[in-house]
């Protein structure tokens, strides 16, 4: 059965980095385009970045441009997101999700999350 | 970017009650548009892609209609496991962007 497990999340910092990970299984990795979704404390659903099946595009929201970057190591069945300058505004829960093979598909598996906190 | 905007953001219905969620784009998105369930701790669950098509699992109490810029989501006999927030998302562009969420809540 598909199956995304994040980990990574934690206590950093202002200003520090992290890298979040989530290893994918049960599922051709290397054929679907892959998300990364936050939601911050009693707070709504944040789209944040995606990454075709095969690396070659990604997309973010406006709020991580420049700050969070997207990958995927396809020999590891793993989506990575890494950030960068994190504030205190990126302190949520963070979810990697399974998209479709093509770019509008919508996220039919998603997994059970990680939590950043952003605090000094 | 397009903005997503839910209503209402919340509502109190009773078991058996019919209920309708609705999401405005606030730019065209043809029939993008997909409708998560989300109960509290939890991740979301897919109920409702392309606007109307019923993710596999998925109660057929549930309805998604709507395309271009007005959508809605209809619950149509409301069970007690349906209680939970609802989020629409569009998909048309390759900046996605989640509504604001609706939780419905037990009168």
């Amino acid at each position: 059965q598909v199956q995304l497990v994040e980990s990574g999340g934690g206590v950093v910092q202002p200003g520090r980095s992290l890298r979040l990970s989530c290893a994918a299984s049960g599922f051709s990795f290397s054929t679907y385009t892959m998300h990364w979704v936050r939601q911050a404390p009693g707070k709504g659903l944040e789209w944040l970045a995606l990454i075709w099946y095969d690396g070659s595009k990604e997309y973010y929201a406006d709020s991580v441009k420049g700050r969070f970057t997207i990958s995927r190591d396809i020999s590891k069945n793993t989506l990575y997101l890494e950030m960068n300058s994190l504030r205190a505004e990126d302190t949520a829960v963070y979810f990697c999700a399974r998209g479709g093979t093509v770019t509008h598909s919508a996220l039919d598996y998603w997994g059970q999350g990680t939590l950043v906190t952003v605090s000094s | 970017d397009i903005q997503m905007t839910q209503s209402p953001s919340s509502l109190s219905a009773s078991v058996g009650d019919r209920v309708t969620v609705t999401c405005r784009a606030s730019q065209y998105i043809s029939f993008y548009l997909n409708w998560y369930q989300q109960k509290p701790g939890k991740a979301p669950k897919l109920l409702i892609y392309g606007a109307s098509s019923l993710q596999s699992g998925v109660p057929s109490r549930f309805s998604g209609s709507g395309s271009g810029t007005d959508f809605t989501l209809t619950i149509s006999s409301l069970q007690p496991e349906d209680f939970a927030t609802y989020h629409c998302q569009q998909t048309y562009f390759n900046v996605w962007t989640f509504g604001q969420g609706t939780r419905v809540e037990i009168k």
